[in-house]
């Protein structure tokens, strides 16, 4: 299994640009979920999905889009880039929402200028 | 609103020393508190998991506690050794919702 996956690594974007994160998992787990790290904070939850079709938001869910079209697959949506997006953006999978173990991918750096 | 601490921001011990790491949560209302650790500039990895209505887990030289009505959780690190040093932080779930403190980065000296 490669776990859980994310693309690109690094990311440097034009204020306004929009841009797709892409993020995949070969566990078959129900929940997914986007979190953004800033230095000195712990992760924020963005959105999340608890299966193929369902998506809800987060604590932070201001100029992100998420849609889970199959259970593999929940790419990050950036609709407008604005500097205060410059984060490390992670993604997240677990069997069931609740009670299991969540899985990390290795993130993706994120620059807004 | 959730909100989650973790004490202190860093800590520095030599190797071998014995040492425990803390997190606090304001709401007790939780389904449970996970442990991570996380190395630079990677993601977190799951170091244990402890369930609402467990009290600790243990998972070879690192033990967990969790006293839900007073809101703290313990991670207790055996025998340091320089490859424990990394960022750990805590989290704690709720309603879809996992809420995470800003971690501790704990350096083991040689």
């Amino acid at each position: 299994n490669a776990g859980v996956t994310q693309t690109p690594k690094f990311q440097v974007l034009k204020t306004g640009q929009s841009m797709t994160l892409q993020c995949a998992q070969d566990m078959n787990h129900e929940y997914m979920s986007w979190y953004r790290q800033d230095p000195g904070m712990g992760l924020r939850l963005i959105h999340y999905s608890v299966g193929a079709g369902i998506t809800d938001q987060g604590e932070v869910p201001n100029g992100y889009n998420v849609s889970r079209s199959t259970t593999e697959d929940f790419p990050l949506r950036l609709l407008s880039a604005a500097p205060s997006q410059t984060s490390v953006y992670f993604c997240a999978s677990s069997p069931y929402r609740v009670a299991d173990t969540q899985y990390f991918g290795p993130g993706t750096r994120l620059t807004v200028l | 609103k959730q909100e989650v601490t973790q004490i202190p921001a860093a800590l520095s011990v030599p190797e071998g020393e014995n040492l425990v790491l803390n997190c606090s949560f304001t709401d007790s209302a939780i389904y449970n508190l996970q442990w991570f650790r996380q190395d630079p500039g990677k993601g977190l990895t799951s170091l244990l998991l402890i369930q609402s209505s467990q009290r600790e887990q243990t998972s070879g030289r690192l033990n967990a506690s969790l006293d839900k009505s007073s809101g703290r959780s313990t991670l207790y690190i055996a025998a340091s050794q320089p490859g424990d040093s990394a960022t750990y932080l805590c989290a704690v779930w709720r309603n879809n919702d996992m809420r995470f403190g800003a971690g501790t980065r704990l350096t083991v000296k040689p």
